[in-house]
């Protein structure tokens, strides 16, 4: 099964409107960290945000915030008053406590403002 | 700031030849790691590396391998390059699990062709 689950390809949203993208994880961890990154179009991947599975609060980092709902496994990103400079590749991921280091990923989401 | 270093931001290489990408992080990090995205497929582990000269397979480590001489640097092998390789490499580093926030930080990404 996936870890990870973006299920929108594109998404399109007009300069200073909010935008949510969606994300699923799987996992039987009690204890892990989502992560969303930012990919422009030059190719770095640029951390945007972490909720931990036991943050009892949506975490915010200036226009993002995370929607995160544990019941369902959900980890949206919400992008407030999307500006041109927010289009690219958006990347969900996750890390578990146990097993190894790395992040699985999702398949990423690619969200173009429209001026 | 972490600064994750990549040595190429784009390579071309022929079919059989052997090829390094370096990667350096200046943050003492414990944990360092290799992925691959191609298109539609998200970003996939190569390999990871815990600790100096320790490794780690990840999801997809064949026809590549790994060396980590020093704690800063980590390096990926492609013994004898093929077109299926042609993809986008990036390299990450990070702290380790620290209550749960275990960000990686990314570098540029290498974009290497195979002829």
């Amino acid at each position: 099964a996936q870890k990870i689950t973006q299920t929108q390809p594109g998404m399109f949203v007009q300069e200073k409107e909010a935008v949510t993208l969606d994300c699923t994880y799987d996992t039987s961890d009690p204890s892990y960290g989502l992560f969303w990154y930012k990919q422009p179009s030059s190719g770095e991947m640029i951390f945007l945000i972490y909720q931990g599975s036991y943050d009892q609060q949506n975490a915010t980092e200036g226009r993002y915030s995370l929607n995160f709902q544990k019941a369902r496994k959900s980890a949206n990103l919400v992008i407030s008053a999307s500006q041109l400079g927010d289009s690219a590749m958006y990347f969900c991921a996750m890390r578990e406590k146990t097993g190894a280091n790395n992040l699985f990923f999702g398949t990423g989401t690619r969200l173009t403002v429209i001026p | 700031d972490v600064k994750v270093t990549q040595s190429s931001r784009y390579l071309v290489k022929r079919t059989g030849e052997k090829v390094f990408l370096e990667c350096v992080q200046d943050m003492d990090h414990e944990n360092m790691f290799w992925y691959r995205q191609d298109p539609g497929l998200g970003l996939r582990l190569i390999y990871f590396s815990y600790d100096v000269k320790m490794k780690e397979k990840g999801d997809i480590p064949e026809g590549y391998s790994v060396s980590r001489e020093k704690k800063e640097r980590f390096s990926l092998i492609l013994e004898s390059a093929s077109t299926n390789q042609t993809s986008m490499y990036l390299c990450a580093s990070s702290l380790g699990w620290r209550g749960g926030l275990d960000t990686q930080y990314f570098g540029p990404g290498t974009r290497l062709t195979v002829l």
